[in-house]
C-alpha cells in the first residue's frame, strides 16, 4: 500500500496567517493527490484534486502544489471558516489510502 | 446537484453483518465515468477507504477488508449498499458513501454523503 505522511498532525493559526500542510507518499503517485476539508458532523469537501486543480466553489486562497511523492496544501489568509481538518489522498493506485489528518486549530 | 445520504441501523452486534444503503439524488448511479465508494473512520483515527463499484457492477475492495465486505448497486432505487461481515467493535466508525470521478490514472471523491455512525456493541 501506498503510505501517505501528512504534517503537521496539527496548527495552530490565527485568522489571516498564511497555512502549509504537506504530504508525502511511500512512491511515486504522479499528481494523483487530493485534498479534503472536513468540519465535525459535515460531508468531506474536495478542495483540490490532481495535486493542483481548484475545485469549482472553492475560495482561491486555497492552492495545491507537488507532483511525485511531495505535496503541499496552502492557505493564503486563513478564514473563521477555516478552522477544519485537511487530509491528503492518493487515487493512483489502489488500496487508496489518506494522510492521517492535520487539525487546524484557532491560536 | 449529486447528493449522498447514507442509512443504517446505528447499532449492530459483534458477529453480525452490517448493512449500509447510499441513496444518491441529483445523478444516476447508470452513469459512465463514476465508481461509487465506501469509505470510514473509526473514532479518533484517518480515513479508511472501504471499496468501490462500477454502474456495470465491477468491483474493487481494500485487500484489509476484502474477505468481509460487499458493495453492490441497485440502479431501479439509484442507490448502493455496503455490506460487512462478522463485525468486531474494530469496525465502529463513521461510515461515508462518496462518488468518485475516473480521470486517467487518478481520480477524486466528491460529493460525499455526512456519513452515518455504526457502532459495534453487545
Amino acid at each position: 500500500d501506498v503510505q501517505m505522511t501528512q504534517s503537521p498532525s496539527s496548527l495552530s493559526a490565527s485568522v489571516g496567517d498564511r497555512v502549509t500542510i504537506t504530504c508525502r507518499a511511500s512512491q511515486s503517485i504522479s499528481s494523483s493527490l487530493n485534498w479534503y476539508q472536513h468540519k465535525p458532523g459535515k460531508a468531506p469537501k474536495l478542495l483540490i484534486y490532481t495535486a493542483s486543480s481548484l475545485q469549482s466553489g472553492v475560495p482561491s486562497r486555497f492552492s495545491g502544489s507537488g507532483s511525485g511523492t511531495d505535496f503541499t496544501l496552502t492557505i493564503s489568509s486563513l478564514q473563521p471558516e477555516d478552522f477544519a481538518s485537511y487530509y491528503c489522498h492518493q487515487t493512483y493506485t489502489t488500496p487508496w489510502t489518506f494522510g492521517q489528518g492535520t487539525k487546524v486549530e484557532v491560536k | 446537484q449529486v447528493q449522498l445520504q447514507e442509512s443504517g441501523p446505528g447499532l449492530v452486534k459483534p458477529s453480525q453483518t452490517l448493512s449500509l444503503t447510499c441513496a444518491v439524488s441529483g445523478g444516476s448511479v447508470s452513469r459512465g465515468g463514476y465508481s461509487w465508494s465506501w469509505i470510514r473512520q473509526p473514532p479518533g483515527k484517518g480515513l479508511e477507504w472501504i471499496g468501490y463499484i462500477y454502474h456495470t457492477g465491477i468491483t474493487y475492495y481494500n485487500p484489509s477488508l476484502k474477505s468481509r465486505v460487499t458493495i453492490s448497486v441497485d440502479k431501479s432505487k439509484n442507490d448502493f449498499s455496503l455490506k460487512l461481515t462478522s463485525v468486531t467493535a474494530a469496525d465502529t466508525a463513521m461510515y461515508y458513501c462518496a462518488r468518485y470521478s475516473i480521470f486517467g490514472v487518478g481520480g477524486w471523491l466528491d460529493p460525499w454523503g455526512q456519513g452515518t455512525l455504526i457502532t459495534v456493541s453487545s
